[in-house]
């Protein structure tokens, strides 16, 4: 099936720094999509990427959209505590245009 | 905003009992979906609904399964609940694949 490697599994940052992560498949995909998971909640759909080669803020994050369609990126600028949780990478499994799959996710913790 | 809202937040059963999960949207969503979230694996599709009465298996289907009577309804059922079914369980539903909007969760311990 199309899988998804999300990397990296944590990370342990100080507040200010800025973070990145990434998420990479052997499949093209043709959406990209960026959660995040606070702690005892369900994930929440950050940035959404439909194009290859695609730049996308939104606050502090930018995400792209890899130009060879098997990889995606996100950045935390200048981290702050409530930063804190879980970041899924997700995308369409084809040919279905409503199921998505997901990275296992990267454990994001801020220190203040 | 869409609401997904489900049941319980925390559960606590015994094993060989039937659990029910209950999952309401509140959107007029087609697709409905239930996930199972365990560390170190992700999120993992177990039953979807594209429409009521519809199903579909996910990945890991085994000892589950789903009833969409009304559209905006999606129940999961474990007919006979294991240890190994001990889980964090996420329902979600969509228009579209960018749409996905997820319930808070529920806890399940089965002891």
């Amino acid at each position: 099936g199309q899988q998804l490697n999300q990397s990296p599994q944590s990370m342990f940052i100080q507040e200010g720094e800025d973070v990145s992560m990434n998420c990479t498949s052997s499949s093209i995909f043709n959406t990209w999509l960026w959660y995040k998971q606070d702690p005892g909640e369900g994930p929440v759909l950050l940035i959404a990427l439909y194009k290859a080669g695609e730049l996308t803020s939104n606050g502090r994050l930018t995400a792209q959209f890899g130009t060879t369609r098997k990889d995606s990126f996100l950045n935390i600028s200048a981290s702050i505590p409530s930063d804190v949780g879980i970041y899924f990478c997700a995308g369409p499994v084809a040919p279905s245009n409503y199921k998505l799959t997901f990275g296992k996710g990267t454990l994001l913790t801020v220190n203040p | 905003d869409v609401k997904v809202t489900q049941s319980s937040r925390y559960l606590v059963k015994r094993t060989g009992e039937k659990v029910f999960l209950e999952c309401v949207q509140d959107m007029d969503h087609e697709n409905m979906f239930w996930y199972r979230q365990d560390p170190g694996l992700g999120l993992r599709l177990i039953y979807f609904s594209y429409d009521v009465k519809m199903k579909e298996k996910g990945d890991i289907p085994e000892g589950y399964s789903v009833s969409r009577e009304k559209k905006e309804r999606f129940s999961l059922i474990l007919e006979s609940a294991s240890t190994n079914q001990t889980s964090m369980y996420l329902c979600a539903s969509s228009l579209v694949v960018s749409g996905y909007t997820f319930g808070s969760g529920t806890r399940l311990t089965v002891v």
